[in-house]
């Protein structure tokens, strides 16, 4: 059983199209997160949501739009991808700010 | 906000060696963890450890608050060890996790 789940694994498109990543996770935490990894393998935060309410946004483009139909839920739309969007996208949940963090198994996003 | 600083930034090892990596942080933190990157991009969580000492199998952790470092020990390597290793943290004010920008470990045989 996977804990949490994204797909897809693998995304390749075209500048200027819009993809959506889904994410779930089975643990019963009330907390998701959307976190961007670049080439150098940095990891940043870019979403927040505690029971389907966002909490945190760090300065993401308004292209990427989290949805949270439900708190095992997080997903992310993007719209008018850009070539610097390249990177993998990790989703992840926790019970809070003071608890484990689980990843999912990331996507890698790849804009021709 | 708070700075995370992880050394060395790369290792590389023989099969059977020990290692010892830091993670330095800028100010009071109510979270550290630790994580595995392996080969394959998947991150595994291998300690939660905002103070004190633990342990797991060939693996230990320890971070001492009051002096803002953290240190991950690696016992007798193995090559599935390898991959990068990152400490995260939420500082005091924050309720998020801040990355160091890791340790990149090359276990050979």
């Amino acid at each position: 059983d996977t804990a949490v789940s994204q797909t897809p694994k693998y995304l390749v498109t075209q500048m200027g199209n819009d993809k959506s990543i889904k994410c779930e996770q089975n643990l019963g935490h009330d907390t998701m997160y959307w976190y961007k990894q670049d080439s150098k393998k940095f990891l940043k935060i870019m979403f927040s949501y505690n029971n389907k309410e966002l909490i945190i946004n760090e300065t993401v483009p308004n292209r990427f739009s989290p949805k949270s139909p439900d708190k095992a839920h997080l997903n992310l739309h993007i719209n008018s991808l850009e070539l610097g969007d390249s990177a993998v996208y990790f989703c992840a949940s926790g019970e809070g700010a003071t608890e484990k963090l689980f990843f999912g198994s990331g996507t890698q996003l790849s804009v021709l | 906000g708070i700075q995370v600083e992880q050394s060395p930034p790369d290792l590389i090892l023989q099969e059977g060696a020990n290692s010892t990596l830091r993670c330095n942080f800028s100010d009071s933190v109510n979270n550290l963890q630790w994580f595995h990157q392996n080969p394959w991009g998947q991150l595994i969580n291998l300690f939660y450890i905002p103070s004190g000492t633990k342990q797991n199998g060939r693996l230990s952790a320890t971070t001492v608050a009051t002096e803002r470092y953290s240190l991950l020990y690696i016992s007798s390597s193995q090559t599935t060890d390898s991959g990068v290793y990152f400490c995260a943290v939420v500082g005091r004010g924050y309720s998020t996790l801040t990355f160091g920008k890791g340790t990149m470990l090359l276990v050979s045989p």
